[in-house]
């Protein structure tokens, strides 16, 4: 059964960088079947898919236009997980972020496995 | 404001059915079949209903279908359970500019 186990923490300050882990269990970072996706849901923005990494001989990432001067996200093989970074972040970013795989049997846009979500506070 | 747009309600009887849509724009909904919906309990993680926009994974219900018109997809749950009442929302692929969208979400009351 595959899982997704999120961290970090829920409290980060006007201007810092923002930084949450997806623990991955039952599945393998490097698959070459699947996609490691951040998505985010506020009151004020719903849903908003932030990127995603994934593996196909090598490692790629795509971005959202609203964040991709200020997102990475990186896969770790050794800890079979995968990290958010948001830099500069405001009280605009503060939201329920979700980490969640696409790919394997239901297509690279649906997402099938999703981590518990992180709420995640923009406050000094 | 979501890229799609969803009723912000919807509601039926036990036993009935009920169908949600989900419009968006001919760069999304009306040019990819990449539509899925999911479901999502008040304070829970969101499930998978319907992806490729019809298709139903394994273990949901044969009483949720989804289908597609033009830049409308709709969700339809029939036989309608108390079970069923949650929020339901629904994405498309839409290129590889802004790669995913979501609608707002539609609650769903069994009356």
């Amino acid at each position: 059964q595959v899982q997704l186990q999120q961290s970090g923490p829920g409290l980060v300050k006007p201007s810092q960088t923002l930084s949450l882990t997806c623990a991955i269990s039952g599945d393998s970072v490097s698959s070459d079947s699947a996609t490691w996706n951040w998505i985010r849901q506020s009151p004020s923005r719903g849903l908003e898919w932030l990127g995603r990494t994934y593996y196909r001989s090598k490692w790629y990432n795509d971005y959202a236009d609203s964040v991709k001067s200020r997102i990475t996200i990186n896969p770790d093989t050794s800890k079979k997980q995968f990290s958010l970074q948001l830099n500069s972040v405001t009280p605009e970013d503060t939201a329920m972020y979700y980490c969640a795989r696409s790919g394997h049997s239901y297509g690279y846009w649906a997402f099938d496995i999703w981590g518990q979500g992180t709420m995640v506070t923009v406050s000094s | 404001q979501s890229a799609l747009t969803q009723p912000p309600s919807a509601s039926g009887s036990p036993g009935q059915s009920v169908t949600i849509s989900c419009t968006g724009t001919s760069s999304d909904i009306g040019y990819y079949n990449h539509v899925s919906w999911y479901q999502q309990y008040p304070g829970k993680v969101a499930k998978l209903m319907i992806f490729e926009v019809s298709k139903r994974p394994s273990g949901v219900p044969d009483r949720f279908s989804g289908s597609k018109s033009g830049n409308t997809a709709s969700l339809t749950v029939s036989g309608l359970q108390a079970e069923d009442e949650a929020d339901y929302f629904c994405s498309s692929y839409a290129g590889t500019n802004n790669y995913v969208v979501f609608g707002g979400g539609t609650k769903l009351t069994v009356l």
